[in-house]
């Protein structure tokens, strides 16, 4: 079956630091793949997305490329800031379709100290 | 977007006991989904709910220790019955947005009960 590994949080950096979550997936087909964002007290938010393979998911800063070849989709922030501080999910959605093909990772705990 | 509100946003629960959560939805919707977020995990779903049928629950849920209620197009509910510590999570609802296919869900801000 469908599933998602992203690295164990929670993870501590400084204001202004690089950041990358790794996240890689195992699915038959063409999974479309999504990082959320969970700040907290809030409900999850759709970060960036990514359909087909070498697509570069952004926004807010944040990237990700559809590696099909290593099964990734790793998520990348060159300076990050102490608001990003928050829970991100890696997700993929059953490449047969349907949106409750959904399938998250873990998550990890971001904190950004300033 | 969609904009979703659930309530309670937290409660304690006693053993033994029912709760409801409630999701209402700022505009129409097919579909909705309930998750379980439970301490540590990723989340799992629970069921699909569409306006005038029976949820569809996911391996390992049933309808009687999760009954759903989907009276129209914005709203929905999930029952945890006779809650047990285990049960101690925080409950998602999400609607799919949006029609290129790629399957984007909008969360709530999610309940997090706690079971004594």
């Amino acid at each position: 079956g469908n599933s998602v590994t992203q690295m164990e949080g929670p993870v501590t950096l400084s204001e202004e630091a690089f950041l990358t979550i790794n996240c890689t997936y195992t699915a038959t087909g063409y999974p479309s793949l999504f990082w959320y964002v969970q700040y907290p007290g809030e409900g999850l938010q759709l970060l960036l997305k990514a359909t087909k393979a070498d697509d570069k998911g952004s926004n807010k800063g944040f990237e990700a490329t559809y590696r099909k070849e290593t099964t990734s989709f790793h998520l990348e922030k060159g300076s990050v800031q102490v608001s990003d501080s928050a829970v991100y999910f890696c997700a993929l959605s059953d490449p047969g379709g349907g949106a409750d093909g959904l399938t998250f990772g873990k998550g990890t705990h971001l904190i950004i100290q300033p | 977007s969609a904009v979703i509100s659930q309530k309670p946003s937290r409660d304690i629960c006693q053993r033994g006991t029912s709760l409801t959560i409630q999701c209402q939805v700022d505009s129409q919707v097919t579909m909705m989904f309930w998750y379980r977020q439970q301490p540590g995990q990723s989340l799992t779903l629970i069921a699909t709910a569409n306006q005038g049928s029976e949820a569809t629950y996911e391996s390992g849920f049933v309808i009687d220790k999760f009954p759903i209620s989907r009276p129209n197009l914005t709203f929905s509910t999930l029952t945890v019955s006779n809650m047990s510590p285990e049960d101690s999570s925080i409950y998602l609802c999400s609607v799919e947005i949006g029609t290129s296919g790629a399957n984007v869900l909008t969360f709530g801000a999610g309940s997090r009960l706690t079971v004594l």
